[in-house]
């Protein structure tokens, strides 16, 4: 299986903190997605990052991909409550099927 | 922003019932996916759909699982003779094209199973 697995499975920050989510996978991989999810609603698109690409940036949201380590992360800076929510990285191996890990529940506490 | 659209929210059915889940892809997106969340699981492909046939599916999507697109706004997924394993969120997703494109998920239906 290529499935992703994040760590930690759950974090629990102030407002205004920085979070840090890490997802490993264990096949080559063509891109790696990150989503959230707020409770019981459904997936939210973040963040895509190529295998050739090491960082990305998106607002607050910067996502690394190491190909050698078979690892991504995805760091949220000055996290707001509205942050709360949990947090799926998605690999891609071949054609456009999304193989999801097991999440991060992140809670930003005001 | 365009949205994927997933109707009905909750179906509660009885077991062997057949049920059927519609969604809404955005208009000018060419691939549509289905995937399921079983409670406190992780999210599982179920299916991906393009140019009126099946592109991939996954070891779930056996024959009690059938896909359609009946017009040009449409794409339904259809459960024969339900289990109670297949409670879960199903997920109706849509792409622009095949490759390196996040996805756009709808708010899914939860069904239950009894």
């Amino acid at each position: 299986s290529q499935q992703g697995e994040e760590d930690p499975q759950a974090l629990s920050i102030q407002e205004g903190e920085n979070a840090t989510m890490n997802c490993s996978y264990k096949t080559s991989i063509n891109n790696l997605q990150w989503y959230r999810q707020n409770s019981g609603r459904g997936l939210v698109h973040l963040i895509l990052i190529r295998s050739n690409e090491r960082e990305k940036h998106s607002g607050r949201l910067r996502v690394t991909l190491d190909t050698s380590k078979k690892s991504s992360s995805l760091l949220i800076t000055a996290s707001r409550a509205a942050d709360t929510a949990s947090y799926f990285c998605a690999t891609v191996f071949a054609g456009n099927m999304l193989t999801f890990g097991g999440g991060t529940r992140l809670m930003v506490k005001p | 922003e365009p949205e994927v659209t997933q109707t009905p929210s909750h179906q509660v059915t009885q077991m062997g019932q057949e049920v059927i889940l519609r969604c809404v892809p955005i208009s000018n997106h060419l691939y549509f996916y289905w995937y399921r969340q079983i409670l406190g699981q992780k999210v599982e492909f179920l299916v991906s759909f393009y140019n009126n046939e099946i592109s991939e599916k996954s070891e779930i999507f056996d024959d009690q699982f059938s896909v359609e697109r009946p017009d040009g706004s449409n794409f339904t997924l259809k459960i024969r003779s339900t289990k109670l394993e297949d409670s879960a969120m199903y997920f109706c997703a849509s792409t622009p094209g095949a490759t390196a494109y996040g996805y756009t998920f709808g708010s899914g239906t939860r069904l239950t199973v009894v």
